[in-house]
Formats: structure tokens, sequence, C-alpha cells
């Protein structure tokens, strides 16, 4: 099954800040990926899928970028709202499989 | 708005079977463009696809768990289950139901469950 390795474990920032996240996968899952933000004790919430389409009513401070096996999360200005864990999820095989989640803190 | 509900118990002992419903609120089960399926997540092992099953009762599992795991659906009832057999301790965590997007054999949750939290304990 694919393996999905996100970095930085924690991100540590400050609200008007930019942050990055990394999604690197194992092998090539073409553009099948998508990112969900879970916050504590809710479920995650999905924000974009095939790598950079955002579902409706997810703010445009929000974008994913990359291709095949090399993916980004980009929050361009932080929310007090955006401090939460960020997953991303590859679609392009069977079986689906999940990152294991950034914390920004 | 399209509301999903986990139900069942929250302690099971091991060996035994773990049974979990999810009930569907504000759309029908019976839509041709969606799946259903269950998601679990523990400190350990993450986040962690369980398996998925159309209206017809068509269904797909995760490999390393299809020897344990059947999910079924009640359209009558709108609503779909999990059973999961022979449970350890290792199958402790949250256990969320999801609408998913489907390609071929290929998910992902558009809208998600609450979760709730099942623990295998004697």
């Amino acid at each position: 099954e694919i393996v999905l390795t996100q970095s930085p474990g924690t991100l540590s920032l400050s609200p008007g800040e930019r942050a990055t996240l990394s999604c690197k996968a194992s092998q090539s899952v073409s553009n099948s990926l998508t990112w969900y933000q879970q916050k504590p004790g809710q479920a995650p919430r999905l924000l974009i899928f095939g790598a950079y389409d955002r579902v409706t009513g997810i703010p445009d401070r929000f974008s994913g970028s990359g291709s095949g096996a090399d993916f980004t999360l980009t929050i361009s200005r932080l929310e007090p709202e955006d401090f939460a864990v960020y997953y991303c999820q590859q679609y392009g095989e069977s079986p689906i499989t999940f990152g294991g989640g950034t914390k920004v803190e | 708005q399209l509301q999903l509900q986990e139900s069942g118990p929250g302690l099971v002992k091991p060996s035994e079977t773990l049974s979990l419903t999810c009930t569907v609120s504000g759309g029908s089960i019976n839509r041709s463009s969606y799946y259903w399926g269950w998601i679990r997540q523990s400190p350990v092992r993450g986040l962690e696809w369980i398996g998925t099953v159309f209206y017809t009762g068509s269904t797909d599992y995760n490999p390393s768990l299809k020897s344990r795991v059947a999910i079924s659906v009640d359209t009558s009832k709108n609503h779909f289950s999990l059973k999961l057999n022979s449970v350890t301790a290792a199958d402790t965590g949250v256990y969320y139901c999801a609408r998913h997007w489907s390609g071929y054999r290929v998910y992902f949750m558009e809208v998600w469950g609450k979760g709730t939290t099942v623990t295998v304990s004697s």
C-alpha cells in the first residue's frame, strides 16, 4: 500500500503567518490527493480534493498544490480557527491511505 | 443538510464482535452517486479506512481487515452497519462513518459523522 509521509510533525506559527505543509507519497498518486482539517474532539473535515480543488465554503487562504508524489497545503495567512491537525489522504490506489498528520499550533 | 450519526456499544470485550450503526439524515442513502463507509482513528494507527458499501449492498474492504469485517446497508431505515469480529485492544479507537466520493475502488470522505469511541477491554 502507498505510504504518505507528512512533515513537519508540528508547525509553530502565529496568526497572520503563512503555513506550508508537506505530504510525500511512496509512489505516484497522480493528483488523487485530499487534505482534511481536524480540531480536537471533532471529525476530520474535507478541505481539498484532486490535489488543489477547494471544497465549497472553504476559504481561499487554503490552497493545495503538487502532483505525482509530492504535495503541499498552504494556508496563506493563519486565522485563529486554522490551528488544528491536517491530514493528507491518497485515493490513487486501493487501499486508500492517510498521512500521519501535521499539527499547526 | 446531510448528517451522519454513529451508534453502538462503547465497550466491547476481547474476542467479541464490535457492532456499530450509522444513521443518515437529511438525504437518502439510495442515491447512486454516493458510497458510504467506515474509518477509524487511534493514536497508534492514525486514520485507517475500514470499508465501504454501496446502496445495492456491494462492499469493498481494507485488505488488512477484510477477514474480520462486514458492512451492510438497510435502505428502508436509511442506515448502514459495521461488524468487526474477534476484536483485540488494537481495535480500540474512534470510529467514524462517512459519505464517500468513489472512483474505481478508491474513495475520499466528503461528509463525516461525529465519531464514536469504542474501547476493547474485559
